[in-house]
């Protein structure tokens, strides 16, 4: 088990490009958290997967922003149109159960010039 | 719309000694979470709090929660240099089976020798 992994670690993108995060969970974790957290803040609930349903998404997650979980398996963030504001860490999360650990990755730092 | 607050947001204490961090919520509740987070990395799950007067403790982090009062405390005892980090707490929301956790701002500790 090595955890939840994420990739790229670091993004420095300009103005207007699109980005894509991917999150590798927990294998045998269904349930799969985005959440996003600025500098200085605690982290923000962007959407929430249970195997590959999208059952929750956070009114933070405007129409540049989709998330997929193909299989069940993976899941990728993608923003387009890439804006300054959305310059923050996104943090993947993976639990095994309602009322369970959430197990965070090392998170996806963007930086949008 | 439920809101979390953390007090203090920073705290600097002296190794040896023992404090509280408190964790007030403003509506009903059924979990809550408490995350060490150090500088440049990704959360770290200490504590899952289920019910009213649960009690976890972890060395010297002890974690309870009282649903009835909407407030989790979570107590240093004897502080070492190695505590020192920003400490969230987060709560499960109730709306109608949602997963999200709402995140305090976090609680800065310094452990000074």
């Amino acid at each position: 088990d090595t955890g939840v992994s994420q990739d790229p670690r670091h993004k420095i993108t300009k103005r207007g490009q699109n980005v894509t995060f991917r999150c590798d969970p927990i294998s045998e974790h269904n349930r799969l958290y985005w959440y996003r957290q600025t500098l200085g803040q605690g982290p923000e609930f962007l959407t929430y997967f249970q195997n590959e349903a999208q059952l929750e998404k956070s009114r933070l997650l405007s129409d540049r922003f989709s998330a997929e979980r193909p299989k069940g398996s993976f899941s990728t963030l993608e923003i387009q149109r890439t804006e300054q504001g959305d310059s923050a860490m996104y943090l993947c999360a993976s639990s095994p159960r309602w009322g369970g650990e959430l197990f965070f990755g090392e998170g996806s730092r963007l930086t949008v010039l | 719309e439920l809101k979390v607050e953390q007090n203090p947001l920073f705290l600097s204490m002296q190794e040896g000694k023992n404090y509280t961090i408190y964790c007030n919520y403003s509506t009903t509740s059924d979990r809550l979470y408490w995350y060490r987070q150090d500088p440049g990395k990704s959360l770290e799950s200490l504590f899952v709090l289920l019910s009213n007067g649960a009690v976890k403790q972890e060395g010297r982090l002890m974690a309870s929660l009282d649903t009835k009062a909407r407030l989790s405390t979570l107590h240093i005892t004897a502080a070492v240099h190695d505590l020192s980090a920003t400490y969230f707490c987060a709560v499960g929301t109730l709306q109608g089976g949602s997963e999200k956790l709402v995140f305090g701002k976090g609680t800065k500790l310094t452990v000074n020798p």
